[in-house]
């Protein structure tokens, strides 16, 4: 069975400042995809960003950065410089194996503050 | 169109009646999904379709939840004698081929916000 963790339910920031969202997950797959959606008031999910397990290299894009270490099985999330308009709730996601769907965390709210 | 579309956004219905929601995928997308979310919850997936297929409905409550996707496009997740725990937000997703391993995301729409009375 596979498992997604997400033990921040809410994290406060000014702007301007860094902020890391923490992401945990479980799978007995060798193979499996991680994925970050974010959720504004409006509802819709949006797509951020994703990595293979396969291919541990931790990136930057943008404001975003990531940090994938499979030997404590996390995926976190960072937003550098966070502005007001990144106020959401940010999910956690999971596709192991030969599964179509996705498996999400509960969710994190993050509300910046001007 | 240039996302998935979900109609109603909104929909109130009594504890009884029956509903249909429906979800305009990204065109030329193979893989469609729906997916449950109750108030401060990650989505719960519902079920699974490639192209017309239905080709898991594990996630599916109770026989009173029914999806089709009779031409491979457009779906519609119905749900027969409502009662007071469907209330929740109907997301419907989609996404090019996804093979046994493919990193291709899902794209949501707005979903359904569904509450019975």
């Amino acid at each position: 069975a596979q498992k997604v963790t997400q033990a921040q339910t809410e994290i406060s920031v000014v702007e301007k400042e860094d902020v890391t969202l923490d992401c945990v997950y479980e799978t007995r797959d060798t193979t499996y995809y991680l994925f970050w959606y974010k959720q504004p008031p409006s509802g819709e999910l949006v797509f951020l960003i994703r990595r293979n397990s396969f291919d541990e290299q931790n990136e930057i894009s943008g404001r975003y950065s990531w940090n994938f270490q499979k030997s404590t099985s996390s995926f976190n999330f960072t937003i550098t410089a966070s502005q007001v308009v990144d106020s959401a709730v940010y999910f956690c996601a999971l596709r192991s194996g030969s599964a179509r769907q996705l498996t999400f965390g509960s969710g994190t709210q993050l509300t910046v503050l001007p | 169109g240039a996302g998935v579309s979900q109609s109603p956004r909104y929909k109130v219905a009594k504890r009884g009646q029956d509903v249909a929601l429906r979800c305009d995928p990204i065109s030329g997308h193979v893989s469609l999904f729906w997916y449950q979310q109750a108030l401060g919850q990650g989505p719960e997936f519902l079920t699974y379709f490639q192209n017309e297929a239905q080709l898991d409905k594990s996630g599916l409550p109770s026989d009173r939840f029914f999806a089709e996707r009779p031409e491979g496009s457009v779906s519609t997740l119905k749900i027969q004698r409502t009662q007071q725990e469907d209330s929740a937000v109907y997301l419907c997703a989609s996404s090019q081929w996804t093979g046994t391993y493919s990193n291709q995301p899902q794209h949501f729409g707005d979903g359904t916000r569904l509450s019975i009375l």
